[in-house]
């Protein structure tokens, strides 16, 4: 079973509103990231939180981390038809020499 | 400009054809390693290099070979390639931001048919 499931698989918000993407893992991390990926491109490097940290911001973006819970979300708050895109969180193991684990993805749709 | 690269960008070929993928980075980074991504299945790890000489198999590594004799350089070969390796592969290298901590870059992405 996979290691980092997003959740929902599929959201669609008018533009302005807050989009909320969720993250479960399963075993013991050292971080986990969040990915974006525009139709048919690489990933972008979003935001890192370490396994101590519990709240994360980048501009719009707000990440929180519960190791007791082992979960995670992202806020993109105001969003813009440009957030439209998938997003993907990833775990980086404890021990696990840099390897990431992608999760499924999200595939977020911000309507103008 | 710091970045990933790939080529070919797009290839369409015929079971058993022997391609390469190739992929370069110019940031020096030491960890590099390919991914394929499939409708429904995510970014599933294919090969790694910690460093130059030093290669292991990911997740998925079953039909593929990779190479590292250079930082720079690391192209993944098809010896030959079958319907079920249709798919689109990123090359990413990695950048270490801390203890344990890395950030991926990732290449534009190859997007593969084989007939």
């Amino acid at each position: 079973s996979q290691q980092g499931e997003e959740d929902p698989q599929a959201l669609s918000i008018q533009e302005g509103e807050n989009a909320t993407m969720n993250c479960s893992y399963k075993t013991s991390i050292n971080n986990l990231q969040w990915y974006r990926q525009n139709s048919g491109r690489g990933l972008v490097h979003l935001i890192l939180i370490r396994s101590n940290e519990r709240e994360k911001h980048s501009g719009r973006l707000r990440v929180t981390l519960d190791t007791s819970k082992k979960s995670s979300s992202l806020l993109i708050t105001a969003s813009r038809a440009a957030d439209t895109a998938s997003y993907f969180c990833a775990t980086l193991l404890t021990g696990a020499n840099s390897k990431l684990t992608f999760g499924k993805g999200i595939t977020l749709s911000v309507r103008p | 400009e710091a970045q990933v690269t790939q080529n070919p960008r797009y290839l369409i070929t015929v079971t058993g054809k022997k391609l390469t993928v190739t992929c370069s980075q110019n940031m020096n980074h030491e960890y590099m390693s390919w991914y394929r991504q499939d409708p429904g299945l995510g970014l599933r790890q294919i090969y790694y290099s910690m460093n130059v000489e030093v290669t292991d198999k990911g997740d998925v590594p079953e039909g593929y070979k990779v190479s590292r004799k250079e930082k720079r350089n690391f192209p993944l070969i098809l010896e030959s390639p079958s319907p079920n390796q249709t798919s689109l592969y990123f090359c990413a290298s990695s950048r270490p931001i801390g203890t344990g901590s890395y950030e991926q870059y990732f290449g534009p992405g190859t997007r593969l048919t084989v007939t």
